[in-house]
């Protein structure tokens, strides 16, 4: 069962910032955040992941609130490139594995 | 570097068909895994491997067998296959469980 919780869609206007928000009230002291994307079917694409910091790399921001039950993946100018599905999504660690639960994503529409 | 490369990219099985899909990665990687995606939904594991000669059930492995003889290749086999196994499959690879995964472009399987 997926341990997080997205809107289902957003829309964000082309060169503006996208704020993709992302619930994981359940989440453990342990365990990480990470957020990948997925362009029409491909193979998903890591972004970014954390633990407790926020965390910036040439494709996003990670916004992670002190309590660690919310998140927020910041694309600072969108580009009509930027259209997929993105997906919030828990480390869950089980046994010897550190598991990924996926859940159903937030398609996000950037328009010119 | 190629990455992590699947074959075939499309199949079309009759019911009862057995087939190998075939994922290698040229990156070194110790973890491997395969994973489903039914339309619309998230991605599923099936499979994964922490190394060479060492692999485990992930959350819906029935139907389903992997082997891992070489850090490289990690070929996912179906024995009988159903209507029920109609989905994409990706397989992933990683370095160790703190880095994001890389996931090749996706096999288009269809039971019939």
């Amino acid at each position: 069962d997926a341990k997080t919780t997205q809107p289902p869609s957003m829309d964000c206007a082309e060169g503006r910032a996208a704020n993709l928000p992302c619930n994981h009230s359940t989440i453990s002291g342990n365990e990480y955040v990470y957020w990948y994307r997925q362009i029409h079917s491909q193979g998903p694409q890591y972004i970014i992941h954390g633990l407790k910091n926020n965390e910036t790399n040439e494709m996003a921001s990670l916004i992670i609130t002190e309590d660690r039950k919310s998140s927020t993946l910041i694309l600072p100018h969108a580009t009509l490139r930027d259209t997929a599905v993105y997906y919030c999504i828990v480390r869950v660690n089980a046994g010897n594995n550190r598991k990924l639960i996926w859940g159903l994503g937030t398609s996000l529409a950037v328009n010119p | 570097n190629a990455g992590v490369t699947q074959t075939p990219k499309f199949r079309i099985l009759k019911i009862g068909q057995s087939m190998t899909l075939q994922c290698t990665q040229d990156m070194n990687h110790n973890y491997m895994y395969w994973y489903r995606q039914d339309p619309g939904m998230g991605l599923k594991l099936i499979y994964y491997s922490v190394g060479a000669g060492i692999t485990d059930k992930g959350e819906v492995p029935n139907g389903y067998n992997v082997s891992r003889s070489t850090t490289e290749d990690f070929p996912l086999r179906l024995e009988l296959a159903a209507p029920s196994q109609t989905s994409v499959y990706f397989c992933a690879s990683r370095q160790n469980p703190n880095y994001g995964y890389t996931f090749g472009s996706g096999t288009r399987l269809t039971v019939v």
